[in-house]
């Protein structure tokens, strides 16, 4: 199976920081990841698929980058709700992966 | 909108089979080139992909948890369903049903969830 490790685990911020999130890919994995949003006793909410490319409907304040084996999410403008755990997932396997996620707190 | 939802047991005994059912409103199962997927989150913890079922039948599962693990398409109850055999406190999680559309794609419709306790 793929591995990803996303850093760090958790991070305090501040409303109106910029914030980025990295996730590694143990193999190679083109361009075939997505981001999710979790808040609590929520499903995960897709905010960008294929690296970069935002899901319709999310804030632009939301861009990722990235292909091969590293990868980014940024957040350049932290609002409030943006407060929440946030997933990496490979699909460049059909044995779906996700990172162990990073805990975005409020400082 | 296509929208998903979970039902079955939120408690079950250990050894015994964990069966979960995800109805799909809003569009048909049949249609387009979708798979459903089963995806488990045990409490305070990340998620990890069962496995997946496409509208002809076929299906993959996580290699971890094939040899328990069976997943099923009705497809005039546009449902599809999780069979999770010998089950343990292990398996206690949130179990979620998804939508991926296609088979090399990320997961876009996700059901609420629901908690499934294994206990005696």
């Amino acid at each position: 199976a793929i591995r990803m490790t996303q850093s760090p685990s958790s991070l305090s911020a501040s409303t109106g920081d910029r914030v980025t999130i990295t996730c590694r890919a143990s193999q190679g994995i083109s361009s075939y990841l997505a981001w999710y949003q979790q808040k609590p006793g929520k499903a995960p909410k897709l905010l960008i698929y294929a690296a970069s490319t935002l899901q319709s409907g999310v804030p632009s304040r939301f861009s990722g980058s990235g292909s091969g084996t590293d990868f980014t999410l940024t957040i350049s403008c932290l609002q409030s709700e943006d407060f929440a755990t946030y997933y990496c997932q490979q699909y460049y396997s059909y044995l779906l992966t996700f990172g162990g996620g990073t805990k975005v707190e409020i400082k | 909108q296509v929208q998903l939802q979970e039902s079955g047991p939120g408690l079950v005994k250990p050894s015994q089979t964990l069966s979960l059912t995800c109805t799909v409103s809003g569009g048909s199962i049949s249609s387009g080139s979708y798979y459903w997927s089963w995806i488990r989150q045990p409490a305070g913890k990340g998620l990890e992909w069962i496995g997946r079922i496409y509208t002809s039948g076929s299906t993959n599962y996580n290699p971890s948890l094939k040899s328990r693990v069976t997943i099923s398409v009705d497809t005039s109850k546009n449902q599809f369903s999780l069979k999770l055999s010998s089950v343990t406190a292990a398996d206690t999680a949130v179990y979620y049903c998804a939508r991926a559309p296609g088979a090399w794609y990320y997961v876009d419709y996700w059901g609420q969830g629901t908690l499934v306790t294994v206990s005696s």
